[in-house]
């Protein structure tokens, strides 16, 4: 079974570029979350959807990030414009319906680097 | 006060030996309790549920204290490949992971 995959795997970019990360959930799952994990601050919930309705956003550092889940196995985290503090691992997790009392799924994530 | 408090460790410990970690949460609703376990460089991937009369697989033992807001997770005959980071998880009106305790096995 494919587990959650996400794209890229790898960004290299220059400040104040755009940076645009990808997710797709496991089938059937009906939850889908972003994280961000850094040395300093851990692993961060930045949002989470529950059929592509953005739950809470409240981790949401700031108005350059956003999301969007435009159906249900496709979900985008953008950076515009990035800034050198936005480096960190981007995952992406999914999990099926209960989410609250089931685990949760992660992609490979997304290491990114804003020069 | 932060929703999960862990040790981040590092825990260096020699094969064989038995190693213990605690993660104390700060949400008494909290409903469901994970121990997740995360390579260098790689994603966090579930490694046991903490249930509340406490449960085993294997060499891993994970127990709840509700009253004292606590799951631990203990790793008997440690092996080498138990080396990574262990990630406590509950759960309220979301996930909250707490920060990781770092474990290494020594040869």
């Amino acid at each position: 079974d494919a587990g959650v995959i996400q794209s890229p795997r790898h960004e290299v970019t220059e400040m104040g570029q755009e940076v645009t990360l990808r997710c797709k959930p496991i089938s059937g799952h009906d939850y889908l979350f972003w994280y961000r994990q850094t040395m300093m601050r851990g692993l961060e919930l930045l949002i989470y959807f529950n059929n592509n309705v953005p739950i809470d956003d409240s981790g949401m550092p700031e108005d350059r990030f956003s999301a969007k889940m435009p159906n249900a196995s496709f979900s985008t985290l953008k950076i515009q414009p990035s800034e050198p503090r936005d480096s960190a691992v981007y995952f992406c997790a999914s999990s099926p319906r209960g989410a609250t009392h089931q685990p949760q799924h992660f992609g490979d994530g997304t290491r990114l680097s804003i020069l | 006060r932060k929703e999960v408090e862990q040790d981040p460790g590092p825990f260096n410990v020699p094969e064989g030996a038995t190693v213990a970690f605690n993660c104390t949460y700060s949400n008494s609703a909290s409903q469901s309790f994970f121990w997740y376990r995360q390579d260098c460089r790689k994603e966090p991937k579930l490694l046991m549920s903490v249930y509340s009369s406490g449960n085993e697989d294997g060499r891993f033992t994970a127990q709840l204290n509700r009253a004292s807001q606590y799951i631990s997770l203990l790793i008997r005959d440690s092996k080498l490949s138990d080396s990574a980071t262990y990630l406590c998880v509950f759960t309220g009106n979301q996930f909250y992971f707490g920060t990781g305790t770092s474990l290494t096995v020594i040869p």
